[in-house]
């Protein structure tokens, strides 16, 4: 029973254009969600996070969207650079004292010069 | 400030070793993790602790034990590896004061033959 879900294992977009990366969940209690980043070799980054309360938040070049009633987030990446390349992994977690993240699959992103 | 670290980098154990991995983090954080990365299979959490003294079990405990004696360190143990242990094992640690991020480790890529 997956609860996060990265239905595209991969990406590949061209340098300078926009990156969409798609992440759906069926567990109505997560409240808030988180994108990581992972080069091969190294451990995941965390990139950006959202609220459920919101339905946006920006970070220089990486905006997350989240769509409560569709359960569904998105990770845009505008312009995208060749250092992008890499693969994202969508999670979640469903507040108060629960401090574990439910991790779906991964999607590759390969950016080209 | 090394953040999380993890030891060693790469191991190989034949079937029926055993083996510790070790992890430590200089961020004072309360929560520490252990997960597996499995090509396709996204990060899953083996064992998860609250503080310094507990553990506790997370989605693919079996085959694994772990101890928390002091606040920074997180100690995985395979008793009886199997070559179904073969993966990359992630470390990583977060703070009540956060906001759900955790931050990982570089990883440990294990071998079992």
């Amino acid at each position: 029973d997956q609860q996060v879900k990265q239905n595209s294992p991969s990406l590949s977009v061209q340098e300078g254009r926009i990156s969409i990366l798609n992440c759906d969940y069926t567990n109505s209690m997560f409240d808030y969600f988180l994108w990581y980043k992972k080069y091969p070799a190294e451990g995941p980054t965390f990139l950006i996070s959202i609220s459920s309360i919101k339905d946006k938040n920006e970070d220089g070049r990486f905006t997350v969207f989240l769509n409560k009633s569709a359960k569904h987030l998105s990770l845009h990446i505008v312009p995208s650079q060749p250092g992008d390349s890499a693969v994202y992994f969508c999670a979640a977690n469903s507040g108060g004292s629960n401090y574990k993240l439910t991790f779906g699959k991964g999607t590759l992103l390969t950016v080209n010069p | 400030n090394a953040g999380v670290t993890q030891t060693p980098k790469f191991r190989v154990l034949k079937t029926g070793q055993s083996m510790t991995l070790l992890c430590a983090q200089d961020m004072n954080h309360e929560y520490m993790y252990w997960y597996r990365q499995d090509p396709g299979m996204g990060l899953r959490l083996i064992h998860y602790s609250v503080g310094e003294g507990t553990t506790a079990k997370g989605e693919v405990p079996d085959g694994y034990n772990v101890s928390r004696l002091k606040k920074q360190n997180f100690l995985l143990g395979l008793e009886s590896a199997a070559p179904s242990q073969t993966s990359v094992y992630f470390c990583a640690s977060g703070t009540i004061a956060g906001a759900y991020e955790q931050y990982f480790g570089p990883g440990t890529r294990l071998t079992v033959t």
